[in-house]
């Protein structure tokens, strides 16, 4: 069982709704999570992190943690075109460094 | 766009033949990583190196291996090419070893798409 499971889309929104999007995780040890954000021919860039214990805003971007269920969401309110890429979630590497990513949301945004 | 770069930007192989995929890390950057993303998939981290020396590896066989240069600079080298090593390999680079802070950031490359036929 992979430590993170994300539903791959693709997702497709108009222009200004709001994105949600999704990850669960099974190991209650990890100290924060990220959202990488991944253009098409393009290394994934990261976009923000959340400490496990609340939320944060960045914009128009909303990440969010819940330890109970262990979940954790990515809002993009008003999404634009700009906004199409491939959204990565990741939580802590390990002492290593090494990342885990899940299987990325492909999200595309219509005009 | 990040200091890391990543050549060639695609290639074609076939079965059984060797590759070799280069990366050049951000300026002062001292430790990389490499991972596979398949089409559809996260990135699946292959290893890292730390000053020259391997210090953390996936779950790859071993014609999967690597080099780091004095000037961190990297390869990646796999053998035997199969069918399934059709991806997108991603080079990352930090400055530190791993301090599992979030602002211990790895910047990746643009990747090299690997076609195996």
């Amino acid at each position: 069982q992979k430590e993170v499971e994300q539903d791959p889309g693709p997702l497709s929104v108009p222009e200004g709704a709001i994105v949600s999007l999704n990850c669960t995780y099974s190991n209650s040890a990890f100290q924060y999570f990220m959202w990488y954000r991944q253009y098409s021919r393009k290394g994934p860039e990261l976009l923000m992190y959340t400490y496990s214990s609340g939320n944060k805003e960045d914009g128009r971007f909303t990440a969010q943690v819940d330890k109970s269920s262990k979940y954790i969401s990515l809002f993009i309110r008003d999404s634009q075109p700009s906004d199409s890429a491939t959204y990565l979630c990741a939580p802590s590497p390990d002492s290593w460094g090494k990342l885990q990513f899940g299987a990325g949301t492909q999200v595309v945004v219509t005009p | 766009e990040t200091g890391v770069t990543q050549s060639p930007t695609h290639l074609i192989k076939t079965r059984g033949q060797q590759v070799t995929l280069r990366c050049s890390s951000q300026s002062g950057h001292n430790t990389v990583s490499w991972y596979q993303q398949a089409l559809g998939q996260g990135p699946q981290f292959i290893f890292q190196y730390y000053r020259e020396e391997e210090n953390g590896r996936g779950n790859f066989p071993p014609r999967f291996s690597g080099l780091q240069f004095p000037n961190y600079s990297s390869e990646l080298n796999v053998n035997a090419l199969e069918l399934d090593d059709s991806a997108l390999y991603l080079c990352a680079s930090r400055g530190g070893q791993g301090t599992g802070f979030p602002t211990d950031t790895q910047y990746f490359g643009p990747g090299t798409r690997l076609t195996v036929l």
